[in-house]
C-alpha cells in the first residue's frame, strides 16, 4: 500500500461521539486526501492537504474537518458522529510534480456509527 | 456536472474466460483516464493510466483502451484467474489549475466475480 497506514483500521463508535481518523505515510509525498467510500456512490473525496496545514474542502466535507501538522500525518475528525457517516474511509497520497493525478490509496478504516 | 458511468455494475464469469468492462465519461476538457483494481477489503490499486493522446495501454494480462471522441473506455482481460475477483473502478481527471481537488471523477466501479 505505497508506505501509507490507517489506524484504526475499524472502529465502531455511538452518535454524538468526536472520532479521529490518522493517515501516516512514509513517501515525504506533499499531496494527501481523505475519501470514503459507499455502496452505490464510489469515492468521494471529503477534504486534501497540499502541504502542512494547507487543506481545502472536497465534494463531501460537512461534518469533518481535518489537520496537517507534519507532513507525514493527515488526521480526519468527525466532531460529532452521526449515522451517515458509516462508511469505509481512504486516505490517499500524491507524489510531488503529478498533482492530482497520480495518487495512492491506503488500507482504509471501516468506520461505524451507531 | 462531470459523469462517470460504468458497466455492467457487476459481472460474474468462468475462469479462463475473456471480458470486457466499460466506461463512459462526460468530463471536459478531459486530462487522463486511469483504471483500478480494488480487492475485497482494502484500497484501490493502478492498473493503467492514459492520456488523450493514447488508444490503448496493457498491464500484463489487462488492457485498456480510450477513445476520446467518444468518451469511451474499455478494460479488457485476458485469460481470467481466480486472483481477477475484484470491483474495477475508473477516474477520469479534467483539466485543473492550481492543483485543485476537483480534478477528479470516480466511476461507481464493476464488481467482477471469477468462478472455477
Amino acid at each position: 500500500d505505497a508506505g501509507i497506514t490507517q489506524s484504526p483500521r475499524h472502529k465502531v463508535t455511538e452518535t454524538g461521539t468526536p472520532v479521529t481518523l490518522r493517515c501516516h505515510q512514509t513517501e515525504n509525498h506533499r499531496y494527501m486526501y481523505w475519501y470514503r467510500q459507499d455502496p452505490g456512490h464510489g469515492l468521494r473525496l471529503i477534504h486534501y492537504s497540499y502541504g502542512v496545514k494547507d487543506t481545502d474542502k472536497g465534494e463531501v466535507s460537512d461534518g469533518y474537518s481535518v489537520s496537517r501538522s507534519k507532513t507525514e500525518d493527515f488526521l480526519l475528525t468527525l466532531e460529532s458522529a452521526t449515522s451517515s457517516q458509516t462508511s469505509v474511509y481512504f486516505c490517499a497520497i500524491s507524489p510531488p510534480g503529478q498533482g492530482f493525478n497520480e495518487q495512492f490509496f491506503g488500507p482504509g478504516t471501516r468506520l461505524t456509527v451507531l | 456536472k462531470n459523469q462517470v458511468e460504468q458497466s455492467p455494475q457487476s459481472l460474474i464469469i468462468l475462469e479462463g474466460k475473456n471480458c470486457t468492462l466499460q466506461c463512459n465519461y462526460t468530463v471536459s476538457p478531459f486530462s487522463n483516464l486511469r483504471w483500478y483494481k480494488q480487492d475485497t477489503g482494502r484500497g484501490p490499486v493502478s492498473l493503467t493510466i492514459m492520456t488523450f493522446s493514447e488508444n490503448t495501454k496493457s498491464n500484463g494480462r489487462y488492457t485498456a483502451t480510450l477513445d476520446a471522441d467518444t468518451k469511451q473506455s474499455s478494460l479488457h482481460i485476458t485469460a481470467s484467474q481466480l486472483s481477477d475477483s475484484a470491483s474495477y473502478i475508473c477516474v477520469v481527471s479534467g483539466m485543473y489549475s492550481g492543483g485543485g481537488a476537483d480534478g477528479l471523477t470516480f466511476g461507481k466501479g464493476t464488481h467482477l466475480i471469477i468462478q472455477p
